[in-house]
């Protein structure tokens, strides 16, 4: 099946600084891609819809100031969590879809802000 | 809103024994299923789908259940194994959602030896 490849698996940063999480399509170009967050033991939550060349639209109670995301790419979509405090500590996942049903998932961050 | 929901967040099996898990939905207008299994620490991978034009699909060791009546959604699991430990998690669209999941609750399974 497609590759989602998300990066970096695991990220530890200081409160205050932003990290950019990278999601890429291997070997398929995704118009379109979408990011989740995951608290432990929970579903998960979707943040955004990126979509290539246009802006991300971002669900109910997301900063999209927060959490930029970029889609500069077919095969490419970037999750920053900027000014990062440590509620922001969570597992972040993208996926990416072929067409109008299949949904191929990365292997998720876990970011932890100390 | 419109949410899927599970009943139990945890279910216990014996080795070589079926499991079954439980998924309810509530948009009516859902009309694409699928059950995912995600490991600790990675996400979600693609088990088995099925279309409302269906009320049952098998894959390997893997059977889906659709009732549309009652918006209910299960996943069977054959001769369970501890490979099989995971939590579970169904999720819906529909088609004017733009490949838009939502996802169930989750449902961990534990398969003891």
């Amino acid at each position: 099946g497609a590759v989602v490849s998300q990066h970096p698996s695991r990220v530890i940063c200081k409160s205050g600084t932003s990290v950019k999480i990278e999601c890429r399509s291997l070997d398929f170009q995704a118009t379109t891609m979408f990011w989740y967050r995951q608290f432990p033991k929970q579903s998960l939550m979707l943040m955004a819809t990126s979509n290539e060349g246009s802006k991300a639209t971002y669900e109910q109670g997301v900063e999209k100031d927060k959490f930029l995301i970029n889609h500069a790419s077919l095969t490419l979509s970037t999750l920053t969590v900027t000014s990062a405090h440590p509620e922001d500590s969570s597992f972040y996942i993208c996926s990416a879809s072929l067409g109008y049903t299949e949904a191929f998932f990365g292997q998720g961050t876990r970011l932890t802000v100390v | 809103g419109e949410s899927v929901g599970l009943h139990l967040p945890t279910l216990s099996v014996q080795e070589g024994d079926n499991s079954i898990i439980n998924c309810a939905y509530s948009n009516s207008a859902s009309d694409y299923f699928i059950w995912y299994k995600q490991e600790s620490g990675k996400g979600p991978q693609f088990i088995i789908d099925i279309r409302s034009n269906m009320d049952k699909r098998q894959g390997q060791r893997v059977t889906v259940l659709l009732n549309k009546t009652v918006k209910h959604l299960s996943l069977q699991i054959a001769a369970t194994q501890p490979g099989d430990s995971a939590v579970y998690f169904c999720a819906e669209t529909s088609d004017n959602a733009g490949n838009m999941l939502t996802f169930g609750g989750g449902t961990r399974l534990m398969v003891k030896p």
